[in-house]
Order: C-alpha cells, then structure tokens, then sequence
C-alpha cells in the first residue's frame, strides 16, 4: 500500500464550480499535512498547510480527519487559473524529515 | 527569504556520461537537503536525504552509487547521475530545509533528459 493516495482524477470542470479532492495516508506517524499546487514542469508550491480543526483560505477549505487518516481539499468558485495538479503531502513531524508526496490530482478548469 | 537554486535547469546528455545537479540554498543555512525525481504523470519520489558533512540517507530501491549526493556545506548539495541512462530521464527536484520543523524548501528542479 502507498504511504499517500490521491483520487485519481483528472477532474474536468467548469469554471465556477465547487470541486473537492481527498487523500488517504497509511503512516499513523504522520503529524504534519499539506496540500501543494505543481504547474506543468515545474517544482510544487505550497498551496496550505492542513490544520486539525480545518482551515480555510479564501476559496480553499483543507480538512483533516485523523481517524480515517484522510485529508481533503476544496475549492469554490473555481477560476481558469486554478487548472493545475494538487499534490497531497504528509510529514512525520521531526527536523530532518523529508514530505512524502501523493500522486497528485490534476484539475483542469475550463470556460 | 527561503529560495533554493538548481543548476543546470535541464540537460541533455548522452547515455553512459554523468551529470552533476547543483542545489543551493540562497538565503539561509541548510542543515538537511533532500533528492526527488518525479517521471511523466507520477508523484515526487523522495531519492534520498542528506545531512552536511555526513552520508546521504538513501530511499529503498535507489543506488547509492549511481546517484552520487554530496552535502559538502550548509548551502550547497550536489547529485551526480553516473554513466547515466534513458531510463534516469526525469525530473529531479531538491529541497532545503534550515533544520525546522515543517519548514522545506523546493528548487525549481532539473529536467534530466538522457539519449
């Protein structure tokens, strides 16, 4: 079993639409989660890190739910700009730890 | 404050030469550095973990002496892909941290191409 999964997608949708991705991660370990956008050929930036009781950042809302050791992201009102992959990161929360990475979900956003 | 360099931004090489990866971090001391390589349509795979002045940790199913990683101070990492071939063709990606926690850092990557 991978340590982090994502919804396989591709998720096509019109713009001004809600759309959601989950990830599931196997290592109870892990303390620390992020959601990360990546451009084509590009490095993943830092989209929001993922808080226990849910955060929101304008039209991004992360949720976590440490039984199910599952975290989600939503995105409201989507925009053309959006259109990217999301990659979904754990990290078990010591100095000196590398993120470990889902596949990513790619998102494309069209008019 | 927290940019990390890559050079070269992407390389052709051919098969059986090797290829030096550089990986700064520009504005602040990286205590660890880590390697990943992501293929077409495929998540970042963590390659290995360095610490300066020590040996790079590496990740099952990675050769250490095929990707040779060198942290030699607390701002410079280095991977070197030896006698390199199409299959090493990737994206490679480093990251920076300062030893923080939660805090990493990631280059822009280098785009390895290998005929």
């Amino acid at each position: 079993r991978k340590e982090v999964e994502q919804d396989p997608g591709p998720f096509n949708v019109p713009e001004g639409a809600t759309v959601a991705f989950n990830c599931t991660y196997s290592n109870s370990a892990s303390q620390s989660f992020f959601w990360y956008r990546q451009d084509c050929r590009k490095e993943p930036k830092l989209l929001m890190s993922v808080y226990s009781s849910g955060n929101e950042d304008g039209r991004f809302t992360a949720q976590l739910n440490r039984a199910s050791q599952y975290i989600s992201l939503l995105i409201r009102d989507s925009k053309l700009s959006d259109s990217a992959t999301y990659l979904c990161a754990v990290n078990i929360q010591q100095a000196g730890t590398a993120l470990i990475f889902g596949k990513g979900t790619t998102l494309s956003v069209s008019s | 404050g927290a940019v990390v360099s890559q050079h070269p931004s992407w390389v052709i090489c051919k098969s059986g030469t090797s290829v030096k990866i550089e990986c700064r971090s520009l504005d602040f001391q990286a205590t660890t550095m880590f390697w990943y390589r992501q293929f077409p349509k495929q998540s970042l795979m963590l390659m290995a973990t360095s610490n300066e002045g020590s040996k790079a940790t590496y990740e099952q199913g990675v050769e250490k002496d095929k990707f040779l990683i060198n942290h030699a101070s607390l701002t410079l990492s280095t991977l070197t892909v030896t006698s390199a071939h199409p299959e090493d063709s990737s994206f490679y990606i480093c990251s920076a941290s300062p030893g923080r926690v939660n805090e990493q850092y990631f280059g822009p990557g280098t785009r390895l191409t290998v005929t």
